[in-house]
């Protein structure tokens, strides 16, 4: 199975700074077969980014995501207090699927 | 698109459960379901897929024979269920909707709870 490791495991910033958030797969995630999601306490969990730089539909321009072979960023430019949450990475090069630990973005 | 997912329970070690996950807002068929389970204090884990318009399958290997997917187009319901409940099985369960490989739309989970 292919890991996921997310880093850091905490992240905390204020409103209007850029988040960066990491995630190292322990194997090459072929055609950049990689999915960001959104989960906050309560909510269903929300997509946000595949492919690993696409949109997925109604998430604004101040999410990005980028990286190949085993190295992904999702970047958040300006932080909305909205955004403090936990994220999680998701690769779907291959079965299963899988999902790294996490990165908790909570306010300084 | 709406996934909604039937309400917690609270089973005992051996028991046998089935929930549920109602999609509305599309056509059932147009997606594949996926479950991932959350454990306490843990992460996400996919526990595999279900296509609703011919019920293949792919279930993790770290899931299969424990669990079943099945589907009810008549309903637009997908289901999880378990025939052997573990204490190990305590988690939240959520259906998400989407392609074959990632999850597009989430249901709201379904906690469940096995304690003798």
């Amino acid at each position: 199975d292919i890991v996921l490791t997310q880093s850091p495991d905490t992240l905390s910033l204020s409103p209007g700074e850029r988040a960066t958030l990491a995630c190292r797969a322990s194997q090459s995630v072929n055609s950049g077969s990689l999915a960001w999601y959104q989960h906050k306490p309560g909510q269903a969990p929300r997509l946000l980014m595949y492919g690993p730089s696409s949109r997925a539909t109604g998430i604004p321009d101040r999410f990005s995501g980028s990286g190949s072979g085993t190295d992904f960023t999702l970047t958040i430019s300006s932080l909305d207090p909205e955004d403090f949450a936990l994220y999680y990475c998701q690769q779907y090069a291959s079965s299963p699927f899988t999902f790294g630990q996490g990165t908790r973005l909570e306010i300084k | 698109v709406q996934l909604v997912q039937s309400g917690a329970e609270v089973k005992k070690p051996g028991e046998s459960l089935r929930i549920s996950c109602e999609g509305s807002g599309y056509s059932f068929t147009t997606y594949s379901i996926h479950w991932v389970r959350l454990l306490p204090g843990k992460g996400l884990e996919w526990m595999g897929t279900i296509d609703p318009s011919d019920s293949y399958t792919n279930y993790n290997p770290s899931f299969q024979g424990h669990v079943t997917f099945s589907t009810d187009k008549s309903v637009n319901t997908a289901y999880l269920h378990w025939s052997t409940l573990r204490a190990s099985d305590t988690a939240m369960y959520y259906c998400a909707a989407g392609g074959p490989f990632f999850f597009d739309f989430w249901g709201h989970g379904t906690l469940v709870t096995v304690s003798s």
